[in-house]
C-alpha cells in the first residue's frame, strides 16, 4: 500500500530553525515533494527530490533518504509568514499521494 | 495572469444535484490533475490527464464522479447526485511536459458545499 506519515503540528520561534519529517511507503517512487499551504490557499511548490541527498533553496532545504522512506523539510530564519501547512507528496507513476500535512505556527 | 484557473470559485447545492466544475490549466501544460481537499487533510488524488487521455484515476471516480478533457486543453469535473459527504475543495492542478520537472501548479479551487 501507500503512506505517509507527517506530524501534525509543530511550533517555532520567529528567527528559529524547524525540521518536519516525512516518512513514506510507496509501490513505486518517482519522487517526493514538499509544498506550502497557507489556510485557505492553494498549495504552492517548494522542493523536489528524487535522488538521495539534500537540495537547498534559500531557507528551505530537503532532504530525502530512499532506502530508508524518510524526508525532511527544513525551515531557515523562520518567518511570520511561514506559518502554514507543509505537505508532503510521494509519485510512483501518475498519481501523487499527499501526506495530511504538518500545521507550523511561528510565534514572535 | 497565466495561472490555473478554476470556476466556479464556490458552489452551494442541494443533496441529490448534479455539479460541474471547470479547470483551464496553463497554457503549455499537458499534464491536468484534480484533487479534493477537506479541512485538516492533504489533497485526495481524484485523476490525472496527459492531453486529452485519462491515464490514471482513483477508484472514487468510478461512481458519481467523472471528469474530461476532451481536447487537451480545459477539463471538468462531474459529481453527480451529490451527497454531503462531498462538500470539500476541489483542486485542479498542472505540470509542464518535461519530465525533468514534475512541479505541480494549483488553481485556487472550488469550494463545494452540499445541503
Amino acid at each position: 500500500g501507500q503512506n505517509i506519515d507527517q506530524p501534525t503540528e509543530m511550533t517555532a520561534t520567529e528567527g528559529a530553525i524547524v525540521q518536519i519529517n516525512c516518512t513514506y511507503q510507496t509501490s513505486g517512487f518517482n519522487g517526493l515533494f514538499w509544498y506550502q499551504q497557507h489556510a485557505g490557499e492553494a498549495p504552492t511548490f517548494l522542493s523536489y527530490n528524487v535522488l538521495d541527498g539534500l537540495e537547498e533553496k534559500g531557507r528551505f532545504s530537503s532532504f530525502l533518504s530512499r532506502s530508508k522512506g524518510y524526508s525532511y523539510l527544513l525551515l531557515k530564519e523562520l518567518q511570520m509568514k511561514d506559518s502554514a501547512s507543509y505537505l508532503c507528496a510521494v509519485t510512483g507513476t501518475y498519481k501523487y499521494i499527499f501526506g495530511t500535512g504538518t500545521r507550523l505556527k511561528v510565534l514572535a | 495572469d497565466t495561472g490555473v484557473s478554476q470556476d466556479p470559485r464556490h458552489k452551494i447545492t442541494k443533496r441529490g444535484q448534479n455539479v460541474t466544475f471547470r479547470c483551464d490549466p496553463i497554457s503549455e501544460h499537458n499534464r491536468l490533475y484534480w484533487y479534493r481537499q477537506t479541512l485538516g487533510q492533504g489533497p485526495e488524488f481524484l485523476t490525472y490527464f496527459q492531453n486529452e487521455a485519462q491515464l490514471e484515476k482513483s477508484r472514487l471516480l468510478s461512481d458519481r464522479f467523472s471528469a474530461e478533457r476532451p481536447k487537451g486543453s480545459f477539463s471538468t469535473l462531474e459529481i453527480q447526485r451529490t451527497e454531503q459527504g462531498d462538500s470539500a475543495m476541489y483542486l485542479c492542478a498542472s505540470s509542464h511536459p518535461d519530465r525533468a520537472t514534475y512541479e505541480q501548479y494549483f488553481g485556487p479551487g472550488t469550494r463545494l458545499t452540499v445541503t
